[in-house]
C-alpha cells in the first residue's frame, strides 16, 4: 500500500526556522518525484515546488523561489521542505504529495499528485 | 498565469448533476495531458479524483467524470449527494513545466 506521511504539527515564532518531513512507503520512493503545496487558512492550494528524489533536482514556483528548501533523502524514503525566517503569513497547512504521470522505457513524466500526505500544521506566532 | 479559473462556488439537490468549469491558457501546452481535478473535505487532505482529464483513480466513484474543450475542462458530479459537498480544485503541469492549481470551487448540497 503507497502511503506518504508528513511529520507533525509545529508552533514556531516569528524569524525561526522550521524543516518539514515528508516519507513515501510501498513504493519505489526514487521513482516518483515528489511535490509540496501550500494552503493558508480558508484558502486554495497552492504549489510550492517539486523534486527528483533520484537525483535531487528540484524546481520551484516563482512564487516560492528563494524562500524554501526542498530537500530529500533518498537513504530514507524522506523528502523535506525548509522554511527560513519564518513570518505570521506563513501559518498554513503544509501537504507533500507524490506525483505520478506517464511512464516510459526511458523515464517517466510527473504529471500529477496521486497520493497526497497528511498535512503539517504550521502556526508562526509571537 | 498565477492560478486557473474556476467559479467560486456551486450548488445542487441531491439527485442533480452539476458541473465545475477550469479555464486557463496555460495548461500544459493546451492538450491537458497532464489535467487532473481534486476533492477536499473540510480538514482532510485534498485526494485526486481524475487525472488526463477523465480517467478515475482505483476507487473513485464513477458518479466523477471529466471533460474539456477549447482550454476549459469540466468535472461533472452526477447524481449529487450529501458526501459530494467538498472543495473541488482543478490542477495542471504548464507550459513552462511548473505546476498550478485553480483557485477551488466550494460544492454545496441543498
Amino acid at each position: 500500500e503507497v502511503r506518504v506521511v508528513q511529520s507533525g504539527a509545529e508552533v514556531k515564532k516569528p524569524g525561526n526556522s522550521l524543516k518539514i518531513s515528508c516519507k513515501g512507503s510501498g513504493y519505489t520512493f526514487t521513482n516518483y518525484w515528489i511535490g509540496w503545496v501550500r494552503q493558508r487558512p480558508g484558502k486554495g492550494l497552492e504549489w510550492m515546488g517539486v523534486i527528483n528524489p533520484a537525483d535531487s533536482h528540484t524546481t520551484y514556483s516563482p512564487s516560492f523561489q528563494g524562500l524554501v528548501t526542498i530537500s530529500v533523502d533518498a537513504s530514507f524514503n524522506t523528502a523535506y521542505l525548509q522554511l527560513s525566517s519564518l513570518k505570521a503569513a506563513d501559518t498554513a497547512i503544509y501537504y507533500c504529495a507524490r506525483l505520478d504521470g506517464f511512464h516510459y522505457a526511458s523515464g517517466y513524466q510527473p504529471c500529477y499528485f496521486d497520493y497526497w500526505g497528511q498535512g503539517t500544521h504550521v502556526t508562526v506566532s509571537s | 498565469q498565477s492560478a486557473l479559473t474556476q467559479p467560486a462556488s456551486v450548488s445542487g439537490s441531491p439527485g442533480q448533476a452539476i458541473t465545475i468549469s477550469c479555464t486557463g491558457t496555460s495548461i500544459d501546452g493546451g492538450d491537458f495531458k497532464c489535467f487532473s481535478w481534486f476533492q477536499q473535505h473540510p480538514g482532510k487532505a485534498p485526494k485526486l479524483l481524475l487525472y488526463d482529464v477523465d480517467n478515475r483513480p482505483s476507487g473513485v466513484s464513477n458518479r466523477f467524470s471529466g471533460s474539456k474543450s477549447g482550454n476549459t475542462a469540466s468535472l461533472t458530479i452526477s447524481g449529487l449527494q450529501a458526501e459530494d459537498e467538498a472543495d473541488y480544485y482543478c490542477g495542471s503541469k504548464t507550459t513552462d513545466n511548473t505546476y498550478i492549481f485553480g483557485i477551488g470551487t466550494k460544492v454545496t448540497v441543498l
